[in-house]
């Protein structure tokens, strides 16, 4: 139970454009979705919080303009990468929090992760 | 400013022995911590959690143990096996000041390796 998908697994694209990567929780109600970034060799840095139909939260030094983020239903969650560059290549991972019968409300469950690189 | 920090970046085991991954904490105010296990180019994945009001927990295989006293947490693996090899995650789950979000804190992770 408490399963979280991510589509694409992978992506790459050209500088300057603009790429979506979706969050789905499979199995339960995500009240609460996360965005992280992870680079080579190190720890997840927290980019985004959001509730179902509330705008997000963002961490400070994360541009909310370049780093679109919607939340437009309990089991689904987009970033989009605006403008992409060369320097936004990473491994972006979603997490999500909710309840039911299948996740707790206080944990989060992660998605697969994204590899987006851009050229 | 307060984070999740872990005492040893790589730990390396035989097979069969028993793995203890260390991490500490500094915000007292944190009452629910999580590990994860994070495998090459996968997303971390749940192992086991604790809250503030418990110093043990056990699951399968693995325990954790948490000192409030000294902010310390431990996640201990009986019996290693190679398809324990990953990078280990301790997360601090922060209660936002006023208002907000709860957040996870995520330490620099531990890479274990498990030798045959």
């Amino acid at each position: 139970g408490a399963v979280v998908s991510q589509h694409p697994s992978r992506v790459i694209c050209k500088s300057g454009t603009s790429v979506k990567i979706e969050c789905r929780s499979l199995d339960f109600q995500a009240t609460t979705m996360f965005w992280y970034r992870q680079f080579p060799k190190q720890s997840l840095m927290l980019m985004a919080t959001s509730n179902e139909g509330s705008k997000a939260t963002y961490e400070q030094g994360v541009e909310k303009d370049k780093f679109l983020i919607n939340h437009a239903s309990l089991t689904l969650s987009t970033l989009t990468v605006t403008s992409a560059h060369p320097e936004d290549s990473s491994f972006y991972i979603c997490s999500a929090s909710g309840g039911g019968s299948m996740a707790s409300t206080d944990t989060q469950y992660f998605g697969p992760g994204t590899r987006l690189t851009v050229l | 400013g307060e984070s999740v920090g872990l005492h040893l970046p790589t730990l390396s085991v035989q097979e069969g022995d028993n793995s203890i991954i260390n991490c500490a904490y500094s915000n007292s105010a944190s009452d629910y911590f999580i590990w994860y296990k994070q495998e090459s180019g996968k997303g971390p994945q749940f192992i086991i959690d604790i809250r503030s009001n418990m110093d043990k927990r056990q699951g399968q295989r693995v325990t954790v143990l948490l000192n409030k006293t000294v902010k310390h947490l431990s996640l201990q693996i009986a019996a290693t096996q190679p398809g324990d090899s990953a990078v280990y995650f301790c997360a601090e789950n922060r209660p936002p000041p006023t208002g907000g979000y709860n957040k996870l804190i995520f330490g620099a992770g531990t890479r274990l390796a498990v030798h045959p």
